[in-house]
């Protein structure tokens, strides 16, 4: 069972407009949220982290916001740019247990010039 | 960024043969994890270490086996490679320390023929 999903697969964005990705989770022992950026043939790198006792964290162009409420976070770049084509990963951490990441299935972003 | 180096970068086998996948890390990371990534379903955990000889299974470990003999070393090994076990390899390091992110190798693609 999916604890983290992301449920667009893809998205479309025009330059210097915003992109706007989301993740939803369920299990409301995650308290650490990250977003990971990967392009084809490289492995996954770390963007921009939110750590459940906080509902936003900015960093430049990327912003991440948590909703616990919701059990939703979303990652807001602006404004978009064509290098920032790539799938984009949601994964969260539980606060007990094993240090694991769950990651949800990825949104391809594509930024058009 | 960590080094994490995987080995081989590509590899095609056949079917029933054994596999031994290898990551070799610079950080003296306590922790490292296999991920495996298919279409549909992101990143899914295979097995972990928090420490030489010491590992733990993760959510789709079957047909899967790991040893850590050093801090540096995690290798992953398919006993008896099946199709369903086509897919691209990441390994992945962390310090384990609270609200930390993993980082990750470049990948493994393995197809079992």
């Amino acid at each position: 069972d999916q604890q983290v999903k992301q449920n667009s697969p893809s998205l479309s964005v025009q330059e210097g407009r915003i992109s706007i990705l989301n993740c939803d989770y369920t299990n409301s022992m995650f308290d650490y949220f990250l977003w990971y950026k990967k392009y084809p043939a490289e492995g996954p790198t770390f963007l921009i982290s939110i750590s459940s006792i906080k509902d936003k964290n900015e960093d430049g162009r990327f912003t991440v916001f948590l909703n616990k409420s919701a059990k939703h976070l979303s990652l807001h770049i602006v404004p978009s740019q064509p290098g920032d084509s790539a799938v984009y990963f949601c994964a969260a951490r539980p606060r007990t247990g094993a240090n694991n990441l769950f990651f949800g299935t990825g949104t391809r972003l594509t930024v058009i010039p | 960024d960590a080094g994490i180096t995987q080995s081989p970068r590509h590899k095609v086998t056949e079917t029933g043969t054994p596999v031994t996948l290898r990551c070799h890390q610079t950080e003296n990371h306590r922790y490292m994890y296999w991920y495996r990534q298919d279409p549909g379903h992101g990143l899914r955990l295979i097995h972990y270490s928090y420490g030489v000889k010491d590992t733990d299974k993760g959510e789709v470990s079957d047909g899967y086996s790991v040893s850590r003999s050093k801090t540096e070393d995690f290798l992953l090994t398919l006993e008896s490679a099946t199709s369903s076990q086509t897919s691209v390899y990441f390994c992945a390091t962390g310090t384990g320390q609270m609200n930390t992110e993993a980082f990750f190798g470049q990948g493994t693609r393995l197809t079992v023929v």
